[in-house]
């Protein structure tokens, strides 16, 4: 069965390092995201990518970075994490109607990240 | 800009009681509206969307234009419901809008 998975589910690291969130879907999708989810915030998006080597700001890049070198995969790099950054971290993904995307959106397991 | 708010973030009743959780949105254009629901230890799935008018584990969620909401409702709230509830609104051509999620505890 096609699925979304994320790695690492937990992850706890120190301010300052770098640190890679991996998502892989084997859906076939053009569109990926990655979203933060905070209370009080709900899910805000940080990247997005509408297909191989694109990849586009969301409402809260800033300290993120994603590369989208395959279909499947679309890592997302914190090159120097900070404390506020500390969050659940979620992946989706959807497909591609005339270039726009889609309503249904398939969301990964999530990641839990502590910056300390 | 297009927002979607969700004004309660907690919300309790007890099992068999009717449950609304409130969501309005601000778009200037033809809304596609949704509803995700996110069970404890479980990833967001999509639950409704208002096009469908479809009915799902009991809930429907109308949209009204005049007041720019899509509120959830269930008649009578069961403990599995028990969970984070999300708002989404999708302008054409562009990603969603989540808003803040409700979460909705029914007591036993």
């Amino acid at each position: 069965d096609a699925e979304i998975t994320q790695s690492p589910r937990h992850k706890i690291i120190e301010t300052g390092r770098q640190v890679t969130l991996a998502c892989h879907q084997t859906w076939n999708h053009n569109n990926m995201f990655w979203y933060r989810q905070d209370l009080g915030h709900g899910l805000r998006l940080i990247h997005y990518s509408y297909g191989v080597h694109d990849t586009n700001k969301g409402e809260v890049s800033d300290g993120y970075s994603v590369s989208r070198s395959n279909t499947e995969d679309l890592p997302l790099t914190l090159e120097s994490a900070a404390s506020s950054q500390t969050s659940v971290y979620f992946c989706a993904s959807s497909e591609s109607l005339q270039g726009a995307p889609q309503e249904t959106q398939y969301f990964g397991p999530g990641t839990r990240l502590l910056v300390l | 800009a297009q927002r979607v708010t969700q004004p309660e973030k907690l919300l309790s009743v007890f099992k068999g009681a009717p449950v609304e959780l409130k969501c309005n949105y601000s778009y200037s254009g033809s809304p596609e509206l949704f509803w995700y629901v996110q069970y404890s230890r479980q990833r967001l799935q999509l639950l409704l969307r208002h096009i469908s008018r479809e009915s799902i584990k009991g809930f429907t969620a109308d949209l009204n234009k005049g007041e720019t909401s899509f509120h959830l409702k269930k008649p009578f709230a069961q403990e599995e419901d028990s969970a984070m509830y999300y708002c989404a609104l999708k302008p054409y051509g562009q990603n969603f809008v989540f808003g803040p999620g409700t979460r909705l505890s029914v007591l036993p």
